[in-house]
């Protein structure tokens, strides 16, 4: 059973609506992660949260929010798409980064957002 | 610049042959993970490695923390090996988030 799922596969937004991507994890790790990925590059940092209701800038946040309600979910939120955001956003999970815990994330499948 | 550099950019191999990957690190990465990307998007973990070496079958990764660089080497290639290869290190931020390289395309051809 995957551990990392994600919600919707697949989206299409019309320029100004808002968007919420879903990601649920049953590793039990604390960190969680999004991800953007645009063709011809690998994959950039959004947001990240260190557990329940904590969350924090990437290296590209603007025009996203995220939300981290539980141990298992974590959100990303776009309140205006706009065609730009037009891309395929992954989510991972890891354990925190304490002295002896693995730095590794696994990923989830993919959102594919068209923003038209 | 780029802080997490992957060569080569595309890579054609004959079914059986071998070949190397290689990123390098203008950060001080602690850890390295190497992911393929298969042609339906699914990213798969390789490798996670601290310094030293690790080997899966026909694949085998080094990172060398000190000279900052990692490489994957492919032996005796399969057409199934074929996608991008992604590496990624670690931020050293305390916060443990990856930074990515562009990825190598390998076409495996038999």
């Amino acid at each position: 059973e995957a551990a990392v799922t994600q919600s919707p596969r697949n989206k299409v937004a019309v320029t100004g609506g808002k968007v919420t991507l879903s990601c649920n994890q049953t590793n039990n790790h604390n960190n969680m992660y999004w991800y953007r990925q645009d063709t011809g590059h690998g994959l950039r940092l959004i947001h990240y949260s260190y557990g329940a209701g904590s969350t924090e800038k990437g290296d590209i946040p603007d025009g996203y929010k995220a939300s981290r309600p539980s141990q298992e979910n974590f959100s990303l939120i776009l309140e205006l798409a706009t065609p730009s955001q037009t891309s395929v956003y992954f989510c991972a999970s890891g354990d925190a980064a304490l002295q002896g815990a693995r730095a590794e994330q696994f990923f989830g499948p993919g959102t594919r957002l068209t923003v038209l | 610049g780029d802080k997490v550099k992957q060569s080569p950019s595309a890579l054609s191999l004959q079914e059986g042959t071998n070949s190397a990957l290689r990123c390098n690190f203008s950060i001080a990465a602690t850890t390295v993970q190497w992911f393929l990307q298969n042609p339906r998007g699914s990213l798969m973990n390789l490798f996670y490695l601290v310094p030293g070496t690790k080997e899966n079958g026909r694949l085998k990764s080094a990172f060398d923390s000190k000279e900052s660089y990692s490489t994957l080497h492919i032996r005796d290639a399969q057409l199934e090996d074929s996608g991008t290869y992604f590496c990624a290190a670690d931020a050293s931020s305390g916060s443990w988030q990856l930074i990515f390289g562009s990825g190598t395309q390998l076409t495996v051809m038999p």
